[in-house]
């Protein structure tokens, strides 16, 4: 596609629900990242994919979050038994190839709010 | 543990006038640096990088040094327009080590230039 996209762009769920975030990286992109946002902060590693592999799990905050990419495509990425806590902004962002030098391209976000 | 600090969270600056955006690191790994841009509503896009190796580099009213031995960087734009009103975010990765791109940010620096 012509951008990254992610969906929903907003998402509002009650506390203890399960909430699941989609990304769509440029077509062709082989890595993909996932990066949370808290308000007046900057984006904050989570994960990341080269195709479908996932190397790098050490920025999921617990257990209750899980990303695939199961066809080195979509991912999405999973929180369970949300908390007030996980409110916050979910980038997904994409790179023609794995490395430092490979620019990233950023979705919009999807704005997670947990009552 | 904020390893990539930007102090200011506000820069207000004259069209015309130079903008100076500082950010600061503490992780003596880093080797490679990135500002990237943020409007409203948008993700953030990829403005200039530098690596570790050179103290300047230059891309049209864009510039950024890189002092390694004081740990700081700084974004000059010059002449500064009212369009390069946004947030700016600073940040680092350890290209040499982990080499697949995860990138540390800043908290980010609101810049607005004033017509």
């Amino acid at each position: 596609g012509a951008g990254v996209s992610q969906s929903p762009r907003y998402k509002v769920t009650k506390r203890g629900q399960d909430v699941t975030l989609r990304c769509d990286p440029i077509s062709s992109h082989a890595t993909l990242y996932w990066y949370q946002q808290a308000l007046g902060q900057g984006p904050e590693f989570l994960t990341y994919f080269n195709y479908e592999a996932q190397p790098d799990k050490s920025g999921l905050p617990s257990d209750r979050f899980s990303a695939e990419r199961p066809e080195g495509s979509i991912s999405t990425l999973t929180i369970q038994r949300t908390e007030q806590r996980d409110s916050a902004m979910y980038r997904c962002a994409s790179s023609l190839m794995r490395g430092s030098c490979e620019t990233q391209y950023f979705g919009p976000g999807t704005r997670l709010l947990v009552l | 543990d904020q390893q990539v600090k930007q102090n200011s969270p506000s820069l207000s600056v004259q069209e015309g006038r130079i903008s100076i955006l500082n950010c600061d690191y503490t992780n003596s790994m880093f080797d490679y640096f990135l500002w990237y841009k943020k409007y409203p509503a948008e993700g953030p896009t990829f403005l200039i990088s530098i690596s570790s190796i050179k103290d300047k580099n230059e891309d049209g009213r864009f510039t950024v040094f890189l002092n390694k031995s004081a740990k700081h960087l700084s974004l000059h734009i010059v002449p500064s327009q009212p369009g390069d009103s946004a947030v700016y975010f600073c940040a680092a990765s350890d290209a040499g080590g982990t080499s697949y791109g995860k990138l540390t940010f800043g908290q980010g620096t609101i810049l607005t230039v004033h017509p």
